[in-house]
């Protein structure tokens, strides 16, 4: 299985703030990576597609970047709704494998 | 609009059955422009795929579950449905169905609210 190390496992930000989380896959997975967002007591949310690609519908202060190993997932400035766990998820080989998970707290 | 809903029992005994079905409305599993699929997350814990299936009937499965997974669709009440033999407590979980893309790198859109299943005597 390819492995997905997400870091931070969690960070504390205020309203406003510039939040950025990595994601590294341990082989080179093309642009196969996608972002989710969960809150609590709620099913995943797709919000990038494809490393970069904004899902339909969802605010332009999220975005995603990367290729290969490397990628990155930034909220340019955070909003109250946006407090929630975020995951990286390759898509390149079976099974689609997730990070561990990122959860943005308010500080 | 799309919709997938999880049912089945919420409480399953050690070494006993899991079954889950999940209902589709607003689309077809029949479609071959998706996969249908079963992601599991363990309370407080993260995501892991469990498997998938292919409208031709064609499965992938976690090989870390292989030997113990079944995913089934019934094209004709539009549902797919998971099997999991020989649960432990380790598999208490949320368990999510999940509509997958086949192309547009493999994309999740829409899950399900997810059901919980706790899995103790």
């Amino acid at each position: 299985d390819i492995q997905m190390t997400q870091s931070p496992s969690s960070l504390s930000a205020s309203v406003g703030d510039r939040v950025t989380i990595t994601c590294r896959a341990s082989q080179t997975i093309s642009r196969y990576l996608n972002w989710y967002q969960q809150k609590p007591g709620k099913a995943p949310k797709l919000l990038i597609y494809g490393a970069s690609s904004l899902q339909s519908g969802v605010p332009s202060r999220f975005s995603g970047g990367g290729s290969g190993t490397d990628f990155n997932f930034t909220i340019s400035s955070l909003q109250p709704e946006d407090f929630a766990s975020y995951y990286c998820q390759q898509s390149y080989s079976n099974p689609g494998t997730f990070g561990q998970g990122t959860k943005v707290e308010t500080k | 609009q799309l919709q997938l809903q999880e049912s089945g029992p919420g409480l399953v005994k050690p070494s006993e059955t899991l079954s889950l079905t999940c209902s589709v409305s607003g689309g077809s599993v029949s479609s071959s422009s998706y996969y249908w699929g079963w992601i599991r997350q363990p309370p407080g814990k993260g995501l892991e795929w469990i498997g998938n299936i292919y409208y031709n009937g064609k499965t992938y499965y976690n090989p870390s579950l292989n030997s113990r997974v079944t995913i089934s669709a019934d094209t004709s009440k539009n549902q797919f449905s998971l099997i999991l033999t020989s649960v432990t407590a380790a598999e208490t979980a949320f368990y999510f169905c999940v509509r997958k893309q086949v192309t547009i790198f493999g994309l999740i859109d829409y899950w399900g609210q997810g059901i919980l299943v706790t899995v103790s005597s």
